[in-house]
């Protein structure tokens, strides 16, 4: 069965920290990749996606994330971090077809010390 | 725009009471999401609508009844909830994965519903 794996779940950092989240899938065939941040009390809002191209994606609120196909893996990175991204953040992969199906990773949640 | 509009934010109700949860949406997006999110967890999918049909129900309990009236608007009936029931409801939209596209849609979420049963 397809999952999604995040190692990070409880990551703290302080403000202009570098960011590094891990997000591994498992499925062999053409996915679609997403991170999801969840600020707190906010619903979820899409932070950046990968359908195809250029493996390196830039997103809104300065991230990015690197699609590494060889790796199954989609890590997400911000290069100085603010107080204001903590949030929980959400990896999500569906397979290229016709169900629609996004399948969540556990989640990491951010704490940015001021 | 993408916006995704649910009431009501908040809902108490008793393990005999009936409600319902609504969502709207005015993207144009032809399939429609429920997930159920506890605290500090994932989003985990109940039901998918794709054209005004259902087309997944994750073996959702059938306390659960989803209505999907027309291309904008989807409903969660809710009848004889449980306290484990407690949770945030999301709904999501897109453009359908029948659409042909290429299986290329990206979901956006509501605010959600909090739903507390005692």
């Amino acid at each position: 069965a397809q999952s999604v794996s995040q190692h990070n779940h409880h990551v703290i950092l302080s403000e202009a920290a570098s960011l590094e989240l891990g997000c591994n899938y498992s499925y062999g065939g053409t996915v679609n990749l997403f991170w999801y941040v969840q600020y707190p009390g906010q619903h979820l809002q899409l932070l950046l996606k990968y359908f195809s191209g250029d493996p390196l994606v830039k997103g809104i609120k300065g991230f990015e994330a690197e699609f590494i196909k060889s790796k199954f893996s989609f890590n997400l990175r911000k290069p100085s971090v603010q107080w204001s991204d903590t949030a929980e953040y959400f990896c999500a992969v569906s397979r290229r077809g016709n169900t629609g199906k996004l399948i969540f990773g556990q989640g990491t949640t951010l704490q940015v010390k001021p | 725009d993408t916006e995704v509009t649910q009431t009501p934010k908040h809902l108490v109700m008793g393990m005999t009471n009936k409600k319902s949860l609504k969502c709207e949406q005015h993207m144009g997006h032809r399939a429609m999401y429920w997930y159920k999110q506890k605290a500090k967890k994932p989003p985990e999918l109940m039901f998918v609508y794709s054209y005004e049909k259902l087309s997944i129900n994750e073996s959702v309990p059938s306390r659960f009844s989803p209505e999907c009236p027309n291309s904008s608007l989807l409903n969660l009936h809710l009848h004889a909830l449980q306290p484990e029931d407690s949770a945030l409801y999301l709904c999501a939209s897109s453009t359908s994965p029948l659409a042909g596209e290429g299986g290329l849609e990206t979901q956006y979420f509501g605010p959600g519903t909090r739903l507390l049963v005692l």
